[in-house]
């Protein structure tokens, strides 16, 4: 089945810095992926929608200054959290699809960010 | 906009037996598809189930079967034969043309032995 990577897993970083997260199709060309933020015991809540080439188009309520995203190739879109803060903190999953494809969107495994 | 309403947040079973997660939604989209989604305590998204709109008959993948009543917008999720590892959170997702995904707020099921 189609592969969805997301790297890092696992990040802690200082309160300030910036942390790029990245979403890669392994084995299909994505045109649109999404970026999706989940609290401890929450719902999936999307956060932008990305088309390769073009600019992300963000949900109400999200600072697109605060989560810069990416998405230069088929294969690779990038969340970048900018001066990170605690409240920042959350499990932020990616999703790829084709959409000429009639295949659903396929999930990374998600990267849990912790802001000290 | 739509929305997807989950009205159970808690549910358990015993091994073996049969569980019904409940989910309703609300749309004006004609065209769309309705998922069902495992995310057990790793937190990966695993896709349980698949139904489209435009089909009558209900979605099944071996002991996962949907219960699709599109004029009242319901969309339930049945599992037979429950076993330990359907131990998870799970969330009921409406997917519209625009392939964005709308979700419940989530239902945690607990397996008992």
């Amino acid at each position: 089945g189609a592969v969805v990577s997301q790297h890092p897993s696992w990040v802690i970083c200082k309160s300030g810095t910036s942390v790029k997260i990245e979403c890669r199709s392994l084995d299909f060309q994505a045109t649109t992926m999404f970026w999706y933020r989940q609290f401890p015991k929450q719902s999936l809540m999307l956060m932008a929608t990305s088309n390769e080439g073009s600019k992300a188009t963000y949900e109400q309520g999200v600072e697109k200054d605060k989560f810069l995203i990416n998405h230069a190739s088929l294969t690779l879109s990038t969340l970048t959290v900018t001066s990170a803060h605690p409240e920042d903190s959350s499990f932020y999953i990616c999703s790829a699809v084709r959409t000429d494809s009639n295949q659903p969107q396929h999930f990374g495994d998600g990267t849990r960010l912790s802001i000290l | 906009a739509q929305t997807v309403t989950q009205s159970q947040p808690e549910m358990s079973v015993q091994e073996a037996e049969t569980v019904t997660l409940s989910c309703t939604y609300d749309t004006s989209e004609s065209n769309y598809y309705l998922f069902w989604y495992k995310q057990p305590p790793s937190r990966q998204m695993i896709l349980v189930i698949r139904q489209e709109a435009y089909k009558q008959q209900n979605a099944t993948e071996n002991r996962f079967s949907v219960n699709f009543q599109k004029a009242a917008k319901s969309f339930s999720l049945k599992i037979s034969d429950s076993q330990l590892g359907d131990t998870a959170m799970y969330f009921c997702a409406f997917g519209g043309s625009n392939y964005k995904l709308t979700f419940g707020k989530g239902t945690l099921l607990t397996v008992n032995p």
